[in-house]
């Protein structure tokens, strides 16, 4: 069975970068496409984006100039890098397992970022 | 971007009744549309697929059918660990990836 987990600070200041990770156990991150997702507080989800297992990334166009995916073979872990945080990026950002482009089939619990001076 | 519209955003069900889910595109995804059940403090679970395919272990009572713009989410008698928030996501016409709003199916 996969597990995700994410992981990083709950709290980001306005302006800075907000860094987390995923890491994937019961399943090797070098096959399939690893996602992330959010969901602003009272509001729908929103798909960010994602690197596949050969290293390509496919970003949301709303998003694409301050989204870096990443990935860390070694650490069987993916990586969001989501730069000059605003108030509107307060949300719960959920890894999750995408398969090969297509439906997404795990996902993490999610953690939530909130973005507060 | 192809917008999912779903309704209703609740729906109110006695256990042991159906509930039907709608999903609708705002242009043709073919039959690319997955469901998704997420309970409180749970990570989403996927149900369907393919716009009718049951996932590995998913109970009978859960069909999903349709296909290019209008889908629709069955549960047939419906038990106590039903009750949750139902998605339902488009993966034909992408980036980006785009989902519903959510259907909220609450006991009544």
């Amino acid at each position: 069975q996969v597990q995700l987990q994410e992981s990083g600070p709950g709290l980001v200041k306005p302006s800075e970068t907000l860094s987390l990770n995923c890491t994937v156990s019961g399943g090797s991150i070098s096959t399939y496409y690893w996602t992330w997702i959010r969901q602003p507080p009272g509001k729908g989800l929103e798909w960010i984006g994602y690197i596949s297992h050969t290293g390509s990334t496919n970003y949301n166009p709303s998003l694409k100039s301050r989204v870096t995916i990443s990935v860390d073979r070694s650490k069987n872990q993916f990586s969001l890098k989501l730069t000059s945080m605003t108030a509107a990026d307060t949300a719960i950002y959920s890894c999750a397992r995408q398969s090969y482009g297509d439906y997404i089939d795990y996902w993490g619990l999610g953690t939530l970022v909130t973005v507060s001076s | 971007e192809i917008v999912m519209t779903q309704s209703p955003a609740t729906l109110s069900v006695s256990p042991g009744e159906r509930a039907t889910v709608s999903c609708r595109a705002s242009q043709s995804v073919s039959s690319n549309l997955a469901w998704y059940q997420q309970k409180p403090g749970q990570a989403p679970r996927l149900l369907i697929h393919g716009a009718s395919t049951r996932a590995t272990g998913l109970p009978a009572r859960f069909s999903g059918s349709g296909s290019g713009t209008e889908f629709t989410l069955t549960i047939t008698s419906l038990q106590s660990e039903d009750f949750a928030v139902y998605y339902c996501l488009q993966y034909n016409n992408w980036p980006p990836y785009t989902f519903g709003q959510g259907t909220k199916v609450e006991i009544k």
